[in-house]
């Protein structure tokens, strides 16, 4: 069935370290793509996002291209802060509904 | 702002209970979801409705059941709780469009003593 696979943490860096997060999914036919993230005592709320094959989500330094053939959408951030400290979830949308399936989240700890 | 509302924040019930956790959202949307948070196992989707009295299981139905009878409610219902439905749970909702994001609640912390 259809699901997203993310990299298990907790991910521990310091603070201007390079971020990759890895997230790959299966589905049947092209779904939509989406990272969000969820800061401490909060819901989630919507990072960035891809809607077709190698495009480009872009938000707040966080980037993630849609890969197809890879099927994949890694997240990325060439410096992160202490501020980036949080759970970051992969989802994608799926065609017809646009019912969402998350991946398990992965937990980011930035220290200074 | 957009809005997604959980009744309550943090709630205790004692096991054997009927509990009810409602959700509304003010943004019109088609779809919305019951997902469930725990440590290590992330979202899982609990109930999915697309429309009105319409719904849809999602990967751990057993011991819930939900109700839609308006466009911006949706509720979820431990028939009779038990201490293993102690969690998180997460509404959202979104447009039925496709390629468009869910709006989250910010959720309800239950325990089941």
């Amino acid at each position: 069935g259809d699901s997203v696979t993310q990299m298990e943490g907790p991910v521990t860096l310091s603070e201007e370290a390079f971020l990759t997060i890895n997230c790959t999914y299966t589905a049947t036919g092209y779904p939509s793509l989406f990272w969000y993230v969820q800061y401490p005592g909060e819901g989630l709320q919507l990072l960035l996002k891809a809607t077709k094959a190698d495009d480009k989500g872009s938000n707040k330094g966080f980037e993630a291209t849609y890969r197809k053939e890879t099927t994949s959408f890694h997240l990325e951030k060439g410096s992160v802060q202490v501020s980036d400290s949080a759970v970051y979830f992969c989802a994608l949308g799926l065609r017809g509904y646009n019912k969402l399936i998350f991946g398990a989240g992965t937990r980011l700890a930035v220290h200074p | 702002d957009v809005k997604v509302t959980q009744s309550s924040r943090y709630l205790v019930k004692r096991t054997g209970e009927k509990v009810f956790l409602e959700c509304v959202q003010d943004m019109d949307h088609e779809n919305m979801f019951w997902y469930r948070q725990d440590p290590g196992l992330g979202l899982r989707l609990i109930y999915f409705s697309y429309d009105v009295k319409m719904k849809e299981k999602g990967d751990i139905p057993e011991g819930y059941s939900v109700s839609r009878e308006k466009k911006e409610r949706f509720s979820l219902i431990l028939e009779s709780a038990s201490t293993n439905q102690t969690s998180m749970y997460l509404c959202a909702s979104s447009p039925r469009t496709v390629n468009t994001e869910a709006f989250f609640g910010q959720g309800t912390r239950l325990t089941v003593v």
